[in-house]
């Protein structure tokens, strides 16, 4: 069973430009969470999806960041008009319909480097 | 708001000595989760150990192993007989069972390992 995916791996962007990361979460799993982490910081909370549902996303800044997940594909996180603090790892998790244990598995993460 | 604290920002310890890793936090629920995360150079987070809050006993997976005071709200970590392999981040993080469904992480400890 694959683990939670994400790509890409590392994306360079210049600002003003637009970044999209993509997270497929792991085979069963229909809840998908969206986390920010800054040098040297711990991981901050953005958003939490279901298939076609944003359920929270408090985490999120109010401009230019968006996420969906759509009932086929990845679920996706769009920055638009990055800015130098927008650099930053994102780490997509996934877990079942049923919460067992309250586990969320983690991808490998996206390095956002804006130039 | 719940609140995580990790006041040691790095740690050291020799190899197959003990080391423990602090974590405070701060909520008014009863029922909730607690969790040590691993996040080594590769950045992929790996879930080392949970607890549940109600239940009184301590976890403990091999080698790992928590002290959890919950009238203190004190979890604190145990790594026994260390290994060059647990040279990593360790984050605590709190999981609200009350429908909020996202990680607080604390800001994490850096431990070495030292041959």
């Amino acid at each position: 069973n694959a683990g939670v995916m994400q790509n890409p791996r590392h994306l360079v962007r210049r600002r003003g430009q637009e970044a999209r990361l993509r997270c497929s979460p792991m085979k069963g799993h229909s809840h998908v969470y969206w986390y920010r982490q800054l040098p040297e910081e711990g991981l901050k909370f953005m958003v939490y999806l279901q298939k076609e549902n944003i359920i929270d996303e408090s985490g999120m800044p109010k401009e230019r960041f968006s996420a969906e997940f759509p009932k086929e594909g990845p679920s996706i996180l769009r920055i638009q008009q990055v800015v130098r603090g927008d650099s930053a790892a994102y780490f997509c998790a996934s877990s079942p319909p049923v919460l067992q244990g309250y586990e969320q598995f983690f991808g490998p993460g996206t390095r956002l480097t804006v130039l | 708001a719940q609140t995580v604290t990790q006041s040691q920002p790095e740690m050291s310890v020799q190899e197959a000595e003990t080391v423990t890793l602090s974590c405070t936090y701060d909520t008014s629920e009863s029922d909730y989760y607690l969790f040590w995360y691993k996040q080594p150079p590769s950045r992929q987070m790996i879930l080392v150990i949970r607890q549940e809050a109600y239940k009184q006993q301590n976890a403990t997976e091999n080698r790992f192993s928590v002290n959890f005071q919950k009238a203190a709200k004190s979890f604190s970590l145990k790594i026994s007989d260390s290994q060059l392999g647990d040279a990593a981040m360790y984050f605590c993080a709190y999981f609200s069972t009350s429908g909020t469904y996202k990680y607080i992480f604390g800001t994490g400890t850096r431990l070495k390992v030292l041959a």
